[in-house]
C-alpha cells in the first residue's frame, strides 16, 4: 500500500532559526510530490509540485526539494506568520487520487 | 482565475438528521473534483472524487454520498448523520491532466451532536 510519512509531528522555532520537515513516501510508481500549508481552521493552501529526483522549488522562506526516497521543506530564517501546519501529498501512476500525509505543526516564537 | 466555495462556513446538527454540504467551482471547465473529511489534528481522508458529471468514486464505505449535477457543482449528502461524521469537510479541484496538484475550498466545520 503506497504510504506517505511525514515528520517531525510538531516542531517549534525560534525565529530566524532555520530547519527542515521530512516526507517519506513509497518510492515505486511516484508521478508527483505536493506541499500544502494549512492554518488553523482553513483549507490547505498549494505550495510546490516537485517530479523527479533532484528538483527543487522555492517561494520566499520555503524551498522544497525531492530525492529518490523522501522531500524535504526547509524553511529559512523563518517568522511567526510561518506559523501552519505543512502537509505533504504524493501521486502515484497505479490512483488517480493523491495521499496525503498526517502534516507537521511548526510553531514559529518571536 | 479559478475560485471554489463551500457553504455552510459552520453547521450544527443532531444526530439522524439529514446533511447537504455544496462546493462549487468558478473559472474553469470539467475540473476533477474531491470531497475530503479532516478529523482534529489528523490528516486528509479522501471520501469521493468525480471526473464528470454523474460520475462518482466513493473511497470509504460509510453514509455518506455525493453527486454531481453540474460541471462545477459537487454536493456531500447523508440521510441519517452519526456522531462519528462530525469533522472539516474540504472540498478540492484538480485540472486532472498533466497538472494534478488539487485546491481546496474554505472548509465545513461540521459538528453533530
Amino acid at each position: 500500500e503506497d504510504q506517505v510519512t511525514q515528520s517531525p509531528e510538531a516542531l517549534r522555532l525560534q525565529e530566524g532559526e532555520s530547519s527542515s520537515l521530512n516526507c517519506s513516501y513509497t518510492v515505486s510508481g511516484l508521478r508527483g510530490l505536493f506541499w500544502y500549508r494549512q492554518d488553523p481552521g482553513k483549507g490547505p493552501e498549494f505550495l510546490f509540485t516537485l517530479y523527479s529526483a533532484g528538483e527543487e522549488k522555492e517561494k520566499e522562506r520555503l524551498k522544497a526539494t525531492l530525492t529518490k526516497k523522501e522531500s524535504f521543506l526547509h524553511i529559512t530564517a523563518p517568522k511567526p506568520e510561518d506559523s501552519a501546519t505543512y502537509l505533504c501529498a504524493a501521486l502515484y501512476s497505479s490512483a488517480s487520487k493523491i495521499i496525503f500525509g498526517s502534516g507537521t505543526r511548526l510553531s514559529i516564537r518571536p | 482565475s479559478q475560485t471554489i466555495h463551500q457553504w455552510p462556513a459552520t453547521l450544527v446538527q443532531p444526530v439522524g438528521s439529514p446533511l447537504s454540504l455544496e462546493c462549487t467551482v468558478e473559472g474553469t471547465s470539467n475540473p476533477n473534483l474531491y470531497w475530503y473529511r479532516q478529523a482534529a489534528g489528523r490528516g486528509l481522508q479522501l471520501l469521493f472524487y468525480s471526473v464528470g458529471i454523474g460520475q462518482i468514486s466513493s473511497e470509504v464505505p460509510q453514509n455518506l454520498s455525493a453527486s454531481r449535477p453540474q460541471d462545477r457543482q459537487f454536493i456531500l449528502s447523508s440521510k441519517k448523520l452519526l456522531l462519528s461524521d462530525s469533522g472539516f469537510y474540504l472540498c478540492a479541484w484538480s485540472l486532472g491532466t498533466a497538472a494534478y496538484e488539487q485546491y481546496f475550498g474554505p472548509g465545513t466545520r461540521l459538528t453533530v451532536t
